[in-house]
């Protein structure tokens, strides 16, 4: 089955940039989804396709992917950024929705 | 606005069988996908299977082949999740999620590679002698 791979944490300063990596074999030849879940809620759709975002999403998230490797970048980060964020694939072999094992975003 | 509203929290006993829902309210409901994804403590999150109401098809991950079932009613708008043989691993939060069409060129819809806009606020599933 295909693995998507992302560090388990993630710390950054106010104010900084913030990159999630998320890592699979040619990941860059699938679409990447990207979720934000704050603690004790619903993860909620933050980019789309690589790098598109939802309406309501801040222009500071943005997303790119190639190789076998899609990123997760966030500008300016703010202490309300703090939160899991898992990336996500369809798997063509497995006709399956695929999941990373999530980040923990720390703003110190 | 178009909310997921999913069924309040349960507790089943071992060997027992749970069913959750998930009614889309204030918007189309035949257009989209619905998908299941569970949470165990502490843990990530993990597809379970889904369900294209428009096309009457399901499809299930390997690891709950045999024990779930997902269903649509159209008249109702609600998704329905059904566990069977429950042990204390499945004691989890169950989310269900919305995806939207995609079209190809030629227009025909598919919904496989698209992502989850919308999801149901959760529900609690404990599952305890």
């Amino acid at each position: 089955s295909y693995v998507l791979t992302q560090p388990p944490s993630v710390s950054v300063a106010p104010g900084q940039t913030a990159r999630i990596t998320c890592g699979g074999n040619s990941i860059g030849s699938k679409a990447v989804h990207w979720y934000q879940q704050r603690p004790g809620q619903a993860p909620v759709l933050v980019v789309y396709d690589d790098s598109d975002r939802p309406s309501g999403i801040p222009e500071r998230f943005s997303g790119s992917n190639s190789g076998n490797t899609a990123t997760l970048t966030i500008s300016r980060v703010e202490a309300g950024d703090e939160a899991d964020y898992y990336c996500q694939v369809w798997d063509l072999s497995s006709d399956h929705r695929v999941f990373g094992g999530g980040t923990k975003l720390t703003v110190l | 606005q178009v909310h997921l509203v999913q069924s309040g929290a349960e507790v089943k006993k071992p060997g027992s069988s749970a069913k959750v829902s998930c009614t889309a309210s204030g918007g189309t409901f035949k257009n989209y996908a619905f998908s299941w994804v569970r949470q165990a403590p502490g843990q990530g999150l993990d597809w379970m299977g889904g369900v294209i109401p428009m096309f009457g098809t399901t499809k299930y991950a390997q690891k709950f082949q045999g024990r779930v079932t997902i269903t649509a009613d159209e008249s109702t708008s609600t998704a329905y999740m059904e566990l069977s043989s429950l042990r204390s691993e499945d004691t989890a939060v169950y989310y269900c999620a919305r995806a939207p069409p995609k079209y190809h060129y030629d227009s025909s819809v598919y919904y496989s590679s698209s992502a989850f806009d919308m999801w149901g606020q959760g529900t609690m599933l404990t599952v305890s002698a």
